[in-house]
């Protein structure tokens, strides 16, 4: 079955205390993002990755941090979070010029 | 800079009437645009798109509509069921050289009275 899937799906936490968010996908897609979604200003995106070791900035990577060492995975790093980035984070794979595929989201809480 | 609007944020509809959901955009370069679907709890799912070349796509009860003359992108469910109710996001994609650099809209939720 093909999915994507994010670890932790919920987390509570402390400002400062670094934390990673997984992203796994078994579709062979070159292109993976990160988004988060707050109420009222829909789904901004962080990072992108268009295949291993190639990464670039959205419209929101202050903060963040990711990594593409392999095509599968594509975490998401805060490496001092802030509560300002509590929110719902999702990933997403696709393949060039069509639609993306989400995974199931996780929800930040930074204390 | 580049945005996408939706004009309506909330849309309620009866079961069985048909549903328009109407998204502006705002770069008149963007020429591919999706509409997803996003049940509560869930990501948001693919319902159907639309290249720049086409005005109107057909899929199973839903139809997008695309006038560039005035970067409009509309949504029409047929028939609008209970299991409709969602917010539904349009994405316009401006940078078509990257693939994948979508711009999304704040969302509209759409409510089916029974």
């Amino acid at each position: 079955e093909a999915q994507v899937t994010q670890n932790p799906r919920y987390l509570i936490t402390v400002t400062g205390k670094k934390l990673t968010v997984t992203c796994s996908q078994n579709m062979n897609h070159e292109y993976m993002s990160w988004y988060r979604q707050d109420p009222g200003l829909g789904l901004r995106q962080i990072y992108y990755s268009m295949n291993v070791e190639v990464t670039d900035k959205g419209d929101v990577p202050e903060g963040y941090k990711v990594s593409r060492k392999e095509k599968r995975n594509f975490p998401l790093i805060l490496e001092s979070p802030s509560p300002n980035q509590t929110s719902l984070y999702f990933c997403a794979t696709g393949t060039g010029y069509n639609e993306q595929f989400f995974g199931p989201g996780t929800r930040l809480t930074v204390l | 800079g580049e945005s996408v609007g939706l004009h309506l944020p909330t849309l309620s509809v009866q079961e069985g009437d048909n549903s328009i959901i109407n998204c502006a955009y705002s770069n008149s370069a963007s020429d591919y645009f999706i509409w997803y679907k996003q049940e509560s709890g869930k990501g948001p799912q693919f319902i159907i798109d639309i290249r720049s070349n086409m005005d109107k796509r057909q899929g199973q009860r839903v139809t997008v509509l695309l006038n560039k003359t005035v970067k409009h992108l509309s949504l029409q469910i047929a028939a609008t069921q209970p299991g409709d109710s969602a917010v539904y996001f349009c994405a316009e994609n401006p940078h078509h050289n990257y693939g994948q650099n979508f711009v999304f809209g704040p969302g509209t939720r759409l409510s089916v009275l029974p």
